[in-house]
């Protein structure tokens, strides 16, 4: 596709259960990101995958997030035992050395 | 660390005027990308403007430009000639020309009156 593809657009789900978020970055992006930005808030840094380096885990706020990333492209992002504080819209981009970051659409996660 | 400042949470405009969303940084690095995006209500974040620290040339696109002050870790955006659509979240972001990581700021939300 031309661009960064996000999927569900919209989930709902129940408290504790696990969830999985799926990026599909533009053709030949190196680099993948995810974010998280609550209602009305800012974005929020998880984690970023950059060619075949070590991700950089640094925003990932509990143990209960993880990302993959295959190769130099899809990317889940899992949550584990959602809680409500889980609720936000989470945005997925990619890029590469020489140009800015495209955002997806987001996925907009709902846990009640 | 890497910090992007926005201190004006919200800003207005009448529609066909011009506005400047401010954005300052705290950097050591002499070589990065400063970048404004746009979030509108659909969520989708959209380039606005990017600048090479390496160019003094002020970026423009359009009825935007920016005011890029290296020395004083500064990097307005200005958007001429308002338009209802010009309104959103207005992002500023960072990035280390030597990672790829972005440091984005809390945002400018933009209101334009009709």
């Amino acid at each position: 596709g031309a661009g960064v593809s996000q999927s569900p657009s919209n989930k709902v789900t129940e408290k504790g259960k696990d969830v999985e978020l799926r990026c599909d970055p533009i053709s030949g992006h190196t680099a993948l990101y995810w974010y998280r930005q609550r209602l009305g808030q800012g974005l929020e840094f998880l984690i970023y995958f950059q060619g075949n380096s070590a991700p950089d885990k640094s925003g990932l706020p509990s143990d209960r997030f993880s990302a993959e990333r295959t190769g130099e492209s899809v990317s889940t992002l899992t949550i584990q035992r959602t809680q409500q504080e889980d609720s936000a819209v989470y945005l997925c981009a990619s890029g590469s050395r020489y140009t800015e970051a495209f955002f997806g659409q987001g996925t907009r996660l709902t846990v009640v | 660390a890497q910090t992007v400042t926005q201190s004006q949470p919200e800003m207005s405009v009448q529609e066909a005027e011009t506005v400047t969303l401010s954005c300052t940084y705290d950097t050591s690095e002499s070589d990065y990308y400063l970048f404004w995006y746009k979030q509108p209500p659909s969520r989708q974040m959209i380039l606005v403007i990017r600048q090479e620290a390496y160019k003094q040339q002020n970026a423009t696109e359009n009825r935007f430009s920016v005011n890029f002050q290296k020395a004083a870790k500064s990097f307005s955006l200005k958007i001429s000639d308002s338009q209802l659509g010009d309104a959103a979240m207005y992002f500023c972001a960072y990035r280390s020309s030597g990672t790829y990581k972005y440091i984005f700021g809390t945002g400018t939300r933009l209101k334009v009156l009709a």
